[in-house]
């Protein structure tokens, strides 16, 4: 199967900071990333769906300019959380669909931890 | 609205017995379910979905329409079915995006 990789595993940064999180497809090109957030024991909650060379689209509730997404190209997408605070400790997971084959399968990264002290 | 609800948090049964988790969904339309496996300390993957009615690993799933429901089945379980179980749905026309459900924990007992 497509492998998607994301850097880094895990981080900690220091409350006020911003830290930046890699989505990549290595075989496949992605026509759409997809970041969720994943609090401990619950669900994927989608965060944003990412389309080459345009805008992301954010879902409610989600801060565009906390969480800033760029899909510079058909295989990077990248999330940065700007002045990161506690609360924004997570674990983060991105998504990625392929632009033509493999069909409508959405495979996934291995998952970002962040902990912001 | 939609929504995915996986009613059981943890399903703990023993070797050889019948498993079925339960997923129940709100969509008006048409929606594509799968079901998503996660093995302890690994990335989240792609079970099943509906549209193919396969048996992956011996499990199956059915699309019932009337009771809005995609539960999962599976007649005996193994030892190394023991994961986080995502019920997911995903509409027609939203590009692909999935909506998962809060996560069943299977635990296979020897």
């Amino acid at each position: 199967g497509a492998v998607v990789s994301q850097h880094p595993s895990w981080v900690i940064c220091k409350s006020g900071t911003s830290v930046k999180i890699e989505c990549r497809s290595l075989d496949f090109q992605a026509t759409t990333m997809f970041w969720y957030r994943q609090f401990p024991k619950q669900s994927l909650m989608l965060m944003a769906t990412s389309n080459e060379g345009s805008k992301a689209t954010y879902e409610q509730g989600v801060e565009k300019d906390k969480f800033l997404i760029n899909h510079a190209s058909l295989t990077l997408s990248t999330l940065t959380v700007t002045s990161a605070h506690p609360e924004d400790s997570s674990f983060y997971i991105c998504s990625a669909r392929a632009r033509q084959g493999l069909g409508t399968e959405a495979f996934f990264g291995q998952g970002t931890r962040l902990t912001v002290v | 609205a939609q929504r995915v609800t996986q009613p059981e948090k943890l399903l703990s049964v023993f070797k050889g017995a019948p498993v079925e988790l339960k997923c129940n969904y709100s969509y008006s339309g048409s929606p594509e379910l799968f079901w998503y496996v996660q093995y302890s300390r690994q990335r989240l993957q792609l079970l099943l979905r509906h549209i193919s009615r396969e048996s992956i690993k011996g499990f199956t799933a059915d699309l019932n329409k009337g009771e809005t429901s995609f539960h999962l089945k599976k007649p005996f379980a193994q030892e190394e079915d023991s994961a986080m179980y995502y019920c997911a749905l995903s509409g027609r026309n939203q590009g692909g995006k999935l909506i998962f459900g809060q996560g069943t924990e299977l635990s296979v007992k020897p």
